[in-house]
């Protein structure tokens, strides 16, 4: 079976600092890892994910992920955040390969930023 | 349409009434999942439906809950005797085709409250 740790429940940051949102997971194989955001009163949306290649990602509005085999880890960062940037964010993993294909999702960083 | 349409987007019932959720894919999408997101909870997976396969319902947690996709596109999750700890948002979600490395696109959710 897999999991997903999200360490931090709620980063509260001031604006134009940097971030690092924390997530680790478990699998006995190999995944795809993704990193969802939830805007305040709006429906999940996908921010990145990593499937193969590269073990750096990034999104269009900043954010970046690094993929860690090693470490079990896919921390998403921000090296200066913007008060547009909170919101709830939720790493997830899926079963590469096999027959199961639903995402097992982290329990969510809120993420808030200060002026 | 654009985007996965939920409806109801709100829904106050009493105990023990049952109550059914309605999920309206992307056109063309052959994957469907549904997931349940309670404050604090993070998200849970609840049933997922790929073409005409058999759905996986290793989510859903009693056999109150029940779901059906008719035709290989709407989707509806079905409630019975509902009880207080049901209250939570209903999320359904679909993807363009099997594979776990696909994006899942996700409604904006049917808050359900059972009073």
């Amino acid at each position: 079976a897999q999991s997903v740790t999200q360490l931090d429940s709620q980063v509260p940051v001031f604006e134009e600092a940097p971030v690092e949102l924390r997530c680790n997971y478990s699998s006995s194989v190999s995944v795809y890892l993704f990193w969802y955001v939830q805007y305040p009163n709006q429906g999940l949306q996908l921010l990145l994910k990593y499937l193969s290649g590269s073990t750096l990602v990034e999104s269009i509005n900043g954010f970046e992920a690094e993929f860690n085999k090693s470490q079990t880890s896919f921390h998403l960062r921000k090296p200066s955040v913007h008060i547009s940037d909170t919101a709830e964010y939720f790493c997830a993993v899926s079963w590469r390969g096999g027959s199961n294909y639903k995402l097992t999702f982290g329990k969510g960083t809120l993420l808030t930023v200060n002026p | 349409g654009a985007g996965v349409s939920q409806s109801p987007s709100n829904k106050v019932t009493e105990k023990g009434k049952d109550v059914e959720l309605r999920c309206d894919p992307i056109s063309g999408h052959t994957a469907l999942y549904w997931y349940r997101q309670s404050l604090g909870q993070g998200l849970e997976f609840l049933i997922y439906f790929q073409g005409n396969s058999a759905p996986d319902k290793s989510g859903l947690p009693s056999d109150r809950f029940s779901a059906e996709r008719t035709g290989g596109s709407v989707s509806t999750l079905t409630i019975q005797r509902t009880q207080q700890e049901d209250s939570a948002v209903y999320l359904c979600a679909s993807s363009k085709q099997i594979g776990s490395g696909n994006t899942i696109y996700f409604g904006e959710g049917s808050w359900l409250t059972v009073v």
